[in-house]
């Protein structure tokens, strides 16, 4: 698609519960990014792939949390056992390539996950 | 490590006017910088990138940003402020051998009519 998508919107669980968010990248993008927005407006990056390979997974807090893109599958990124810590919005966002011209990355509208 | 601050937490202008928002960074080698806007709940919108070549950057929606490898800044202008302009700001730098973005903290835009 033109869009990357993101589903589902919103996200309740329960403490201890596990969560999966999907992303669907735009159509002929190879990267794909996953950024966690908490409160205060602040960014952290999560983890990248190039197509269905793990490219930086230096955010990731490796105890609870997972992810993957596999051929012909929306990407995922999986909480095990959530915490209250990990409210926050999730966004994804996708480049077509690497290089000057093409690595813009283009955000999707999130999925906001409310752990109580 | 590189970083992204956004001194300003708000800003306010009147509809019509000039409109700048700050960002400034620190980075090894050369930065690649890019502003984007967030709407209340959506997702981010890019605006404009800057990587090599003119100082000055034009963007979406009549935006623009000059670099200024001195001052290591990467100011976001508008000549004409819109109501419809009123929005969170986010300047980024990427990371030049993963390409993970860092963020600065965000800037508060208000266009008053």
């Amino acid at each position: 698609g033109e869009e990357v998508a993101q589903t589902p919107k919103h996200l309740v669980r329960g403490e201890g519960q596990k969560a999966k968010l999907y992303c669907a990248p735009i159509k002929g993008h190879s990267y794909v990014f996953w950024y966690q927005q908490v409160l205060k407006n602040e960014f952290k990056f999560l983890i990248s792939f190039q197509n269905e390979n793990v490219f930086d997974e230096t955010g990731m807090p490796k105890e609870r949390f997972s992810a993957k893109c596999l051929p012909n599958s929306p990407c995922s990124l999986e909480i095990q056992a959530t915490k209250l810590e990990d409210s926050a919005v999730y966004f994804c966002a996708s480049s077509q390539s690497w290089g000057e011209s093409t690595d813009t990355q283009y955000f999707g509208p999130g999925t906001r996950l409310t752990v109580l | 490590a590189q970083s992204v601050a956004q001194p300003e937490d708000q800003v306010n202008v009147a509809e019509g006017n000039p409109l700048t928002v700050k960002c400034t960074y620190s980075v090894s080698g050369n930065p690649y910088l890019f502003w984007y806007v967030q709407y209340p709940n959506r997702g981010l919108q890019f605006l404009l990138k800057y990587i090599t070549g003119d100082n000055l950057v034009k963007g979406s929606y009549g935006f623009e940003a000059e670099f200024n490898k001195s001052q290591t800044s990467f100011h976001l202008k508008k000549p004409s402020a819109l109501v419809s302009d009123s929005a969170l700001y986010f300047c980024a730098v990427r990371d030049i051998l993963y390409g993970k973005l860092t963020f600065g903290q965000g800037t508060i835009l208000t266009v008053h009519p």
